[in-house]
Formats: C-alpha cells, sequence, structure tokens
C-alpha cells in the first residue's frame, strides 16, 4: 500500500536533548512538509522541500531542523533550541508535477512530550 | 496573508441531524480549498476538496461548494453518524513565496460529537 509512515508515534524528550522524527513516503510525491498541531489549534509549517537536498523554511522553523537526502525521507530534528517542543508533529507529501492537484496527504503523526 | 476562519467548537449533534460547519477564508489569488478530517490520535485524511469557484466537493456524504463573492466553503452532512465524531479542519492553498510547493494555511479545527 502507498503512504506516508511516520516513527515512533510517541517520544519523550529530556530537556537539552535533540530528537529526530522520521517521515518516509513510498507515493513518489516530490514535495514534502512537516507541520506542528498544539491542542485546539491548527495547523502550522515548519519546513517544506521541493526537491532532494533542497529545503525551505516555513513559518515557524526556529528550533528545528530538516534534511533531504532520498526522495521518500524528510526527517525532522527537534533541536534543544526549540523553546516548547511539546506538540503533535505531521508530514505530509504532494506531487509537483504541472498536471497534478495540490493536494497534500498527511502521515499518522508523532507525539512529541518534553519531560 | 493567507487566513481559514473556522466556525468554533465544539458541536454537539444527536444521531440523523443535519450539519453545517462554517469555514470563510482570505487569499490572495484564487486557492484550492479543502476539508480535512482528523481521528483521535490520528493524522489527518482529506475528506473533500474544490479547486476553483463554484465547485461542489463531496465524499461519504459530505458537501461543502466553493463560493469566491463570500469566501466561503462551508461543510454541510445531511444525516450524521456516532461514526463522523472527529476533529474537522477547514483549509486553503497557496503557493509558497518561491517554486511551486504549495502551504496549506488551516482553520483551527471543530470538534464534532454525534451521540446515538
Amino acid at each position: 500500500d502507498g503512504g506516508i509512515t511516520q516513527s515512533p508515534k510517541y517520544l519523550f524528550r529530556k530537556e537539552g536533548q535533540n530528537v529526530t522524527l522520521s517521515c518516509e513516503q513510498n507515493l513518489n510525491h516530490d514535495a514534502m512538509y512537516w507541520y506542528r498541531q498544539d491542542p485546539g489549534q491548527g495547523l502550522r509549517l515548519i519546513y517544506y522541500s521541493q526537491i532532494v537536498n533542497d529545503f525551505q523554511k516555513g513559518d515557524i522553523a526556529e528550533g528545528y531542523s530538516v534534511s533531504r537526502e532520498k526522495k521518500e525521507s524528510f526527517p525532522l530534528t527537534v533541536t534543544s533550541a526549540q523553546k516548547n517542543p511539546t506538540a503533535f508533529y505531521l508530514c505530509a507529501s504532494s506531487p509537483l508535477s504541472p498536471s497534478s492537484t495540490d493536494t497534500q496527504y498527511f502521515g499518522p503523526g508523532t507525539r512529541l512530550t518534553v519531560l | 496573508g493567507d487566513s481559514v476562519t473556522q466556525m468554533e467548537g465544539p458541536v454537539t449533534l444527536s444521531e440523523e441531524a443535519f450539519l453545517t460547519i462554517n469555514c470563510t477564508y482570505t487569499a490572495t489569488g484564487y486557492p484550492s480549498l479543502f476539508w480535512y478530517v482528523q481521528y483521535p490520535g490520528e493524522g489527518l485524511q482529506l475528506l473533500l476538496k474544490a479547486t476553483k469557484a463554484d465547485d461542489k466537493g463531496s465524499n461519504k456524504g459530505f458537501e461543502a461548494t466553493y463560493r469566491k463573492e463570500t469566501t466561503s466553503f462551508h461543510l454541510e452532512k445531511g444525516s450524521v453518524q456516532v461514526s463522523d465524531s472527529a476533529v474537522y479542519f477547514c483549509a486553503l492553498s497557496g503557493l509558497i513565496s518561491s517554486g511551486s510547493a504549495r502551504q496549506l494555511t488551516f482553520g483551527s479545527g471543530t470538534q464534532l460529537t454525534v451521540l446515538p
């Protein structure tokens, strides 16, 4: 089955630690995105990537880093510089071909809790 | 910038009741509009979408019509079921400043609970 997988489902971090969230897709989509969701709020864009080895900051990139070494993978690192990292993190992907729609498809999410 | 304003919840309905969740937007150009649904502890699932004015998106009994004149995309369902209980997000898709990737701008979500 094609889709987006995220791991782990739950992640606990001590203050001062960096943690990396995994996102893999087998949809052959060019673009990938990371969003953050806080309780009672919509999603906010952290980073996005349109092609391998290239990525751009979204609205709330401070304290986060990403890499895009393979088309199917877009890991997110939450660094110790992120002051309030406890949240639900969602990865998404979309095609970028001219004839495609601009629908983004989401993974199941990772819930990060800072202890 | 782009923004989406969504009816605040929570909304509680009895089974078979009529559902409306209001959504209005502000955007430059001609964005695509979406409704996503999120079940507890899960990611977002695309419910329906519309890509141009007067388009009607529909899926699983849910409908929404892209109204450019009122900048709205209200979600409706004629008869809700207990299994429809979830959080519903309205979103618009706008071009990010560089390239052809698009950024989704979300409303704050509406929690729907359907009672048997």
